[in-house]
């Protein structure tokens, strides 16, 4: 089946500093999206990415979405004591009875240090 | 523009018992997928409920079940419940007719935390 693969598991940070993470989809992806969980919290959806290729910009983030559509990244620049918490990819496949249905990575924990 | 609402929201219950989660869609959404959420981990997709019949299944045994009422809301039943179940059961509403357009936006609950002891 589809797995999708995030990396890294852990980050910490200084205020300030940059962060990125990476997610590696085995198959082909009809879109992909981010998703924010804050501790204790639910994943809170970010963005979605369909297009070969897409970047796509909200203030300090700013997700791409791989040529091939099997891989992405987030990043946030100038980090804030606000983006603590566990950032999630997910992959959707829309072809066939795959409709919906999403693969979440494990998920990036960002700890930023004031 | 009321959003997910999932009850209860946290809940005890013995190994071995039976235990039915609530969910009701975001207003004008058909569609209701359940994910399971261990601790440290990313959610895992159980199944999916559209037109009250289940569409798609995750790889989660058959004491897992559910049902989806008229009015779009739905249940997750868990049989003989194991320590392992334990989790947070998250419920998540999207709009089938936008999955053609490759838009698969969900939006989640917050989720039932589940502790089986």
């Amino acid at each position: 089946g589809q797995q999708v693969m995030q990396i890294p598991q852990y980050q910490h940070v200084q205020e300030g500093e940059d962060f990125t993470t990476y997610c590696n989809s085995s198959t082909t992806l009809s879109n992909i999206q981010w998703y924010k969980q804050r501790p204790g919290g639910h994943p809170v959806f970010l963005i979605q990415l369909v297009k070969s290729g897409e970047v796509k910009k909200q203030k300090r983030l700013t997700f791409q979405f791989g040529e091939a559509k099997k891989n992405s990244s987030l990043h946030i620049t100038a980090t804030q004591t606000t983006d603590v918490g566990t950032y999630f990819c997910a992959g959707s496949n829309a072809g066939g009875t795959s409709y919906g249905k999403l693969t979440f990575g494990q998920g990036t924990i960002l700890t930023v240090h004031p | 523009d009321a959003g997910v609402t999932q009850s209860p929201t946290h809940l005890i219950k013995t190994r071995g018992q039976q235990v039915t989660l609530r969910c009701s869609p975001k207003s004008g959404h058909d569609t209701v997928s359940w994910y399971q959420q261990a601790l440290g981990q990313g959610p895992q997709f159980i199944f999916q409920y559209y037109e009250e019949e289940e569409r798609q299944r995750g790889n989660f045994p058959d004491r897992f079940s559910g049902h989806q009422f008229p009015n779009y809301s739905s249940e997750l039943n868990v049989n003989a419940l194991l320590l392992g179940d334990s989790a947070l059961y998250l419920c998540a509403s999207s709009l089938r007719r936008r999955f053609v357009e490759r838009d698969t936006e969900a939006f989640f609950g917050q989720g039932t935390r589940l502790t089986v002891v």
